[in-house]
């Protein structure tokens, strides 16, 4: 079946960045995708990589996929307070339809100390 | 606009009590999917929908009931509340399109105690 890892937390100092690392076991994902959700609100999507890519970069966030290790992680350069929240790692796979929602992590909680 | 709305955002309910939680969205969306988010247990998904008429069972049904009978609402009824589903229920929507089908839009969230 379909499983997304994650750690649950993650400190680092202001200015410093930040790596949240995600595993999955679906080795025909197509697409893999990180949502942010800040304190009392829903997710929102942050960014999504197609699994034929090694790398995406979004100003401050760069997304590395390890297909061969099922190894996903995102990279926030000179973190902000801003940036303390939730991040889920998901994935789709290509087996179903595609009718079946993502399948998330539990989430990382990033806290940042000023 | 509005994007994906639930109400209410905070319910307290007894044990035994009915109550249904209702959500919309005002992109013209097909897919809406219900979550709900335990501290530790993370997105668990309860029921969703690929289209009008159309549900399908998720990872943690039991309990809960939907139905889909507009493109924009999909509301979860709990038939008999208990403490278990004390929880915070997130609702979400998103496109069929191929490459965007999965960006889900999700809603703030409502807020659930049962005593």
């Amino acid at each position: 079946g379909e499983d997304v890892e994650q750690s649950l937390f993650l400190s680092v100092r202001e200015g410093d960045s930040s790596v949240i690392n995600c595993t999955y076991t679906d080795s025909s994902s197509t697409y893999l995708y990180w949502y942010k959700q800040e304190p009392g609100a829903g997710l929102q999507l942050l960014t999504y990589i197609f699994s034929n890519m090694d790398m995406k970069q979004d100003q401050r966030l760069t997304v590395l996929l390890n297909k061969k290790d099922k190894h996903l992680s995102l990279r926030i350069a000179d973190t902000q307070t801003g940036d303390s929240a939730i991040y889920f790692c998901a994935e789709i796979s290509s087996r179903n339809s595609g009718n079946t929602p993502l399948v998330f992590g539990k989430g990382t909680r990033l806290s940042v100390i000023a | 606009n509005a994007g994906v709305t639930q109400t209410p955002k905070f319910q307290v309910l007894k044990t035994g009590q009915s109550m249904t939680l209702q959500c919309a969205q005002d992109m013209n969306h097909e897919y809406m999917s219900w979550y709900r988010q335990d501290p530790g247990m993370g997105l668990r998904l309860i029921h969703y929908s690929v289209g009008a008429g159309i549900t399908d069972q998720g990872e943690v049904p039991n309990g809960y009931n939907v139905s889909r009978s507009t493109t924009e609402d999909f509301p979860l009824r709990l038939l008999s509340a208990a403490p278990s589903q004390t929880s915070v229920y997130f609702c979400a929507s998103s496109y069929k399109g191929a490459v965007a089908k999965n960006i889900q839009y999700f809603g703030a969230g409502t807020r659930l105690s049962v005593l």
